[in-house]
């Protein structure tokens, strides 16, 4: 998807290994999210900056940190990967009142 | 607290046929409604969005969606389905809220199979 890019696309991690899953826009929006989304569930958020230098906790936040370096890049890290963070991660990007824009995703794998 | 149900989790229709998706929303103020759809290992597209004004949107790839506030309601309809439409749809609410900014809450998707 334009303007919303993700790093890496594919990613097995072994239980307890820490990663960094990187995002990055050129669409100039000031939010930015990070979701997961898992079967049958739908897409849950984990964390989101509503603008550079602000970041929140959304519906499920635990075993995740993130860091919005700058307005491009938002970052989400696993410190001790766990089984049950094995899922799809999506960035997506917003302003004001504008729908978001997704990036295709991360697609984390942990053994 | 802001919700959206899709009561349909998986939907079988034949190509050609007419298909309506449903979405029910809770929210306590005027909400902004989202459709996007996601194909196999693809992220989401937006199909249409509702914002204001004539409660009936078009949008992308022949979709159409109605918004009914007695219902609180979101549906997106398709008068002659195609077999690329298949893929997970899901239903969004855009919330501006005061204290954190824009959020978005989204349905768990209803999965569209077609059928030749």
């Amino acid at each position: 998807n334009a303007g919303v890019t993700q790093t890496p696309k594919f990613q097995v991690l072994k239980t307890g290994q820490s990663m960094t899953l990187q995002c990055a826009q050129d669409m100039n929006h000031n939010s930015m999210y990070w979701y997961r989304q898992d079967p049958g569930m739908g897409l849950r958020l984990i964390y989101y900056s509503a603008s550079e230098g602000t970041t929140d906790k959304g519906e499920v936040p635990n075993g995740y940190n993130v860091s919005r370096l700058n307005k491009r890049e938002f970052s989400l890290r696993l410190e001790s990967a766990a089984p049950s963070q094995t899922s799809v991660y999506f960035c997506a990007i917003a302003t004001g009142n504008q729908p978001q824009h997704f990036g295709d995703g991360t697609r984390l794998s942990i053994l | 607290a802001q919700s959206v149900t899709q009561p349909d989790i998986h939907i079988t229709v034949s190509e050609g046929a007419s298909l309506e998706l449903r979405c029910n929303y809770s929210y306590g103020a005027t909400p902004y409604l989202f459709w996007y759809v996601q194909s196999p290992g693809q992220g989401l597209q937006l199909l249409l969005k509702y914002f204001s004004g004539d409660t009936l949107v078009q949008g992308i790839k022949g979709f159409e969606a109605e918004f009914k506030r007695s219902q609180s309601s979101f549906n997106l309809r398709k008068p002659s389905v195609h077999w690329s439409d298949a893929a997970e749809y899901f239903c969004a609410v855009g919330a501006n809220l005061e204290n954190t900014g824009n959020q978005f809450y989204f349905g768990t998707g209803t999965s569209l199979t077609v059928i030749p």
